[in-house]
């Protein structure tokens, strides 16, 4: 079976710190992979999606970058974060160019003080 | 006009009570539909997904109206562990990525 994990679970960082969020897929090969965020009580933006090591599409633009440096790797970054940058972050796989639909990781809670 | 569309509620029901949700979807190309669950400050997680014939799963129902452009989950018997949100999702092929269009969800508190 698939499993998908993201560390850290929280985190707490200065404005302008760097920033780097790890998300790693198991039990499956070649996934499309996504970032979203949820601000409190909003919904879940996409940020990024890939479908194949280096490959990386972004949706806004942002303070934020993402790479995908292996099959099962998803990272997301930032130089410098803001107080806007707050929020869950979450990552997603899905088999790629099936029908189905998107599993989330447990998501990595951030806070920009 | 919002590409997924959902009462945001909160929808507050007693125990065993039978709830529905609706949901409305603005592009006509989308092709697969899905409920989400979300627990507070957890991630979402698949309830269901929505079939044309509609289907059910236990105590919840799903129904797809493709000339409508509306999807429904209906609730039956709650319980206090249905307290949730639930987030209606559409997806659409792009090229080799398939995007889903997520909805904000609707609240639900079950009350003993």
């Amino acid at each position: 079976s698939q499993t998908i994990h993201q560390w850290p679970a929280t985190l707490v960082q200065p404005v302008g710190s760097p920033l780097s969020l790890e998300c790693t897929v198991e039990g499956t090969s070649n996934p499309n992979l996504y970032w979203y965020r949820q601000a409190a009580g909003r919904g879940l933006q996409l940020l990024f999606y890939s479908v194949g090591i280096g490959q990386i599409s972004s949706e806004v633009p942002q303070n934020l970058s993402a790479s995908r440096p292996q099959d099962r790797q998803f990272i997301l970054s930032s130089k410098k974060l803001l107080l806007s940058d707050s929020g869950f972050y979450l990552c997603a796989w899905m088999r790629t160019g099936s029908q189905e639909t998107q599993y989330f990781g447990p998501g990595t809670r951030l806070l920009v003080l | 006009r919002k590409e997924v569309e959902q009462d945001p509620g909160p929808f507050n029901v007693p125990e065993g009570a039978t709830v529905a949700f609706n949901c409305t979807y603005s592009n006509s190309a989308s092709q697969s539909f899905f409920w989400y669950r979300q627990d507070c400050r957890k991630e979402p997680k698949l309830l269901m997904s929505v079939y044309s014939s509609g289907n059910e799963d236990g105590r919840f129902t799903a129904q797809l109206n493709r000339a409508s452009q509306y999807i429904s989950l209906l609730i039956r018997d709650s319980k206090l562990s249905d307290s949730a949100t639930y987030l209606c999702v559409v997806g659409l092929n792009a090229g080799n990525n398939r995007k889903l269009i997520w909805g904000l969800g609707t609240s639900l508190a079950v009350n003993p």
